[in-house]
């Protein structure tokens, strides 16, 4: 099976920088992926790694370590419109692993 | 290009009842997932249909069941409904094939059960 762990909260100012690990447990995946969720809205991906190492979209960053079993998202020049939940995700190579697993989410608060 | 349709947005059941959920997906899209949310739990996978066929399948108890329909057009239905139903079921599209791991996702139909 596929397990992934994050903080269930994170508090920020705007304007700072905030860090939202993911670490896993998985038997094979193709990479790790991030979603965010406004309450009441639906999940939106945000950003995917397929190899380590850093992927930079704009404000977002996300890093993976295949090695570490370990994941993170990196919000820069926090807005107060990032306050919302965000996941962390795998999706398995094949079989009954092949659905994509999420985390049980992070909650950021950004506080003015 | 149009997104993932969900219907209906809300719906209130009582218990016993038995409700049907439709998801409609990003066209040429051919996997379909239902994922349901509670507060505190996230997203817990259900199931997953590809070209009419239930590919995967969470733990869930039999109560819930889905298909997929030749136009990729999927149902979930949930009979004998519990309290502890009442969720977020969250519809994901996919083009279902090779290592795509994007899911886009529909708005979601709010199910209380009272």
């Amino acid at each position: 099976g596929q397990s992934l762990e994050q903080p269930s909260e994170v508090t920020a100012v705007e304007g700072a920088i905030v860090q939202i690990n993911c670490t896993y447990q998985t038997s094979g995946f193709y990479g790790l992926s991030w979603y965010q969720q406004h309450d009441g809205g639906a999940p939106t991906f945000l950003s995917y790694n397929a190899l380590d190492g850093l992927e930079e979209t704009g404000r977002f960053s996300s890093f993976l370590s295949r090695s570490d079993s370990y994941g993170y998202l990196l919000l820069q020049e926090l807005q107060m419109k990032d306050s919302a939940s965000y996941f962390c995700a795998v999706r398995g190579l094949s079989g009954s692993a092949r659905q994509l697993t999420f985390g049980s989410g992070t909650q950021l608060t950004v506080l003015p | 290009k149009a997104g993932v349709t969900q219907t209906p947005r809300y719906l209130i059941k009582t218990r016993g009842q038995q409700v049907t959920l439709s998801c409609s997906p990003i066209s040429g899209h051919r996997s379909v997932s239902w994922y349901q949310q509670t507060p505190g739990q996230g997203l817990q996978f259900l199931f997953e249909y590809f070209s009419e066929t239930q590919r995967n399948k969470g733990n869930f108890p039999g109560r819930f069941s889905g298909r997929q329909f030749s136009n990729s057009r999927s149902e979930m239905n949930v009979s004998t409904l519990e309290l502890g139903d009442s969720a977020l079921y969250l519809c994901a599209s996919s083009p279902g094939t090779g290592q795509n791991t994007e899911a886009f996702f529909g708005q979601g139909t709010r199910l209380t059960v009272v």
